[in-house]
Parts: structure tokens; sequence; C-alpha cells
């Protein structure tokens, strides 16, 4: 079935520094991919996405490009700051399917002052 | 934007007792929705998908009569955790799916704690 890989961490940042996240999918059809992220004590709110393969979806300074050669999906963002302290989840969609969610486990990130 | 309101956002009850946990899509009709489970530290599970007027689709492993999942209406859906013991403790949440295809739409509660005592 279809699968998504994240990096779990957790990871500690400080503020201003480089962040990468890594996501890689296993799927049998040609998905929609999204990452998710949840404030503490929260439910998940949309953060980016993309639809087919070369797009880049970007929100809040973050970016994703969907990969289809590497199968990846890939989060950044060139400056992280406290309010980036959060879990973020990979997904995806199968079209052809029954397009429920398939999430990755989660990364929690803490950013530090 | 979407809003899905979930309700109530925690609860505490006691072992044996039944909870109800409410989803409401407020600005759009949700022809599907989803009920998710997480457990602390780790992804969330999906636990079923119901269609408004038809029975929901539970997941492998999934009791569906301790589980009871209602989707009445187009923007209401209901989980019923019935005879809840300490080990049904988590966080849940509803997403709802506005009608159409193409991966879009995808809106979240806000989650419902829940803690059996």
């Amino acid at each position: 079935g279809d699968s998504v890989t994240q990096m779990e961490g957790p990871v500690t940042l400080s503020e201003e520094a480089f962040l990468t996240i890594n996501c890689t999918y296993t799927a049998t059809g040609y998905p929609s991919l999204f990452w998710y992220v949840q404030y503490p004590g929260e439910g998940l709110q949309l953060l980016l996405k993309a639809t087919k393969a070369d797009d880049k979806g970007s929100n809040k300074g973050f970016e994703a490009t969907y990969r289809k050669e590497t199968t990846s999906f890939h989060l950044e963002k060139g400056s992280v700051q406290v309010s980036d302290s959060a879990v973020y989840f990979c997904a995806l969609s199968d079209q052809g399917g029954s397009e429920k969610l398939v999430f990755g486990k989660g990364m929690k990130l803490t950013v530090n002052p | 934007g979407a809003v899905v309101s979930q309700h109530p956002s925690w609860v505490i009850c006691k072992s044996g007792t039944s909870v109800k946990i409410e989803c409401r899509s407020l600005d759009f009709q949700a022809t599907t929705m989803f009920w998710y489970r997480q457990f602390p530290k780790q992804s969330l599970m999906l636990m079923a998908t119901s269609n408004e007027g038809s029975k929901a689709t539970y997941e492998q492993g999934v009791e569906k009569d301790k589980f009871l999942i209602n989707h009445a209406s187009l923007t209401l859906s209901t989980l019923t955790v019935t005879s809840a013991h300490p080990e049904d403790s988590s966080f849940y949440i509803c997403s709802a799916r506005e009608g159409g295809l193409g991966g879009y739409g995808y809106t979240f509660g806000s989650g419902t704690r829940l803690t059996v005592v």
C-alpha cells in the first residue's frame, strides 16, 4: 500500500538556522503531496501542497518540490523562527483510490531563541 | 477558508461510560469525513472514513462496535467511543473533505483529548 517515510526527530535548531525535513513516498498511483503542521494541543493545519511532478508548494517561508524521479517531497526553510516550533507531517493522497490521507510519523521541531 | 469545528476539545470520563465527539463543517458541505487517532509522539492513524448517508468504512483493526460513527448530514459527523476504557485515552482528530477529486480540501478539526479514568 501507499506509505510515507519522513525524518522523525526530534530536532532542535537555533533561530535563523536552515531547516530540511526529508520525506519520501511510495504510491501505486500519482498522488498529491502535502505538508501539515501541528502546534501543541491543536489539530493539523495545511502548510503547503503539490499535485504534480515538479510543482513547488510554498507558504510562510517553507518550500517543498514534488520530485517524481526520487519520490520525494522534502520540506525546507531558510531561516526558522521560534514560532515554527511544532510537529511537521508529510502526507500523500491517492487521487485514484479512496483519497484518504496517508501520513508519515511526524517530526517535532523545537526552535530556540 | 473552510473551517471544521470539533467538540469537545477535551473530555474526561469514567471507565465504562460512552463519549460522543462532534465534527462540523461550518461553511462547506463535507461529503466525506475522516476520523483519526493520534497516540503520544506518533502519527495519525486513520480509524474510519464516513460518507454522508452511508455506513462508515473502518480501517483494519478498528472495532466498529466500539467506535460508532454517524454521518447523518453533510455538515455533521459524530464519533462515539462506547464503554470507554483507559486504553482508549488518546487524541482524536476529524477531517472533512469537500466534494470533488484532486486531493484538495482536507480541513482538520482542532482535536479532542479523551482521558478515561
